[in-house]
């Protein structure tokens, strides 16, 4: 099976932290992606991987970077949080080929005061 | 641009069966996936189905594509209040690297 883990469910910070979000996948995935999911508004796209220090802007980047050194690894970092920053991270993983289907994390809930 | 909807909420009884609908615009979306997401939990591939396929079944589960209507639907059969979560459809594109699409998910409540 597929796992995709997250490396906290829940975390609370303040205001203008750096705030690192982790995702670790064990299945040689090379397509990796970082979303939020805020009620009303479904998921939305941060940024998205397809190899190693390769990424790309989803919809809605600013205020979000992310990293990728290795294969296995993608972390989304919030460089100075805010309190609408404050969501449900979800992290997902698929192999590079067409129609590959995404698999999550369970998810991290992010508080920001 | 691409956009892929869905009803917000649908309630049925237990023993029924449900049907969730999504529509999307993006023609050349070439796979279409059902997911799964209970409370607190991150999101569960149900099922996905290709642009050439009309009809998929597994088990109580059962996806129907109208590719000229845009419309992806997903039954299920005798429903249990197991089942009670947000349903997300998702489309894809005929294009390697690049993001699915998802709706804004539909809340199932099953009642006893």
């Amino acid at each position: 099976d597929v796992k995709v883990t997250q490396s906290s469910r829940y975390l609370v910070k303040r205001t203008g932290e750096k705030v690192f979000l982790e995702c670790v996948q064990d299945m040689d995935h090379e397509n990796m992606f970082w979303y939020r999911q805020d009620p009303g508004l479904g998921l939305r796209l941060i940024y998205f991987s397809y190899d190693v220090k390769m990424k790309e802007k989803g919809d809605i980047p600013e205020g979000y970077s992310v990293s990728r050194e290795k294969k296995e690894r993608f972390s989304l970092i919030l460089e100075s949080a805010s309190t609408n920053q404050t969501s449900m991270y979800l992290c997902a993983s698929s192999f590079g080929g067409l129609g590959q289907p995404q698999h999550f994390g369970d998810g991290t809930r992010l508080s920001i005061l | 641009g691409e956009d892929v909807e869905q009803s917000l909420f649908l309630s049925v009884r237990e023993g029924d069966s449900s049907v969730i609908n999504c529509t999307y615009t993006d023609s050349s979306s070439t796979y279409l996936y059902w997911y799964k997401q209970e409370p607190g939990a991150g999101l569960q591939l149900l099922t996905y189905i290709f642009s050439n396929m009309d009809m998929k079944q597994d088990q109580r589960l059962t996806v129907l594509l109208n590719k000229k209507d845009k419309h992806l639907s997903l039954r299920i059969a005798d429903t249990q209040t197991g089942d009670s979560a947000i349903y997300f459809c998702a489309e894809g594109q005929d294009q390697a690297g690049t993001a699915l699409i998802f709706g804004k998910g539909t809340t199932l409540s099953v009642s006893s």
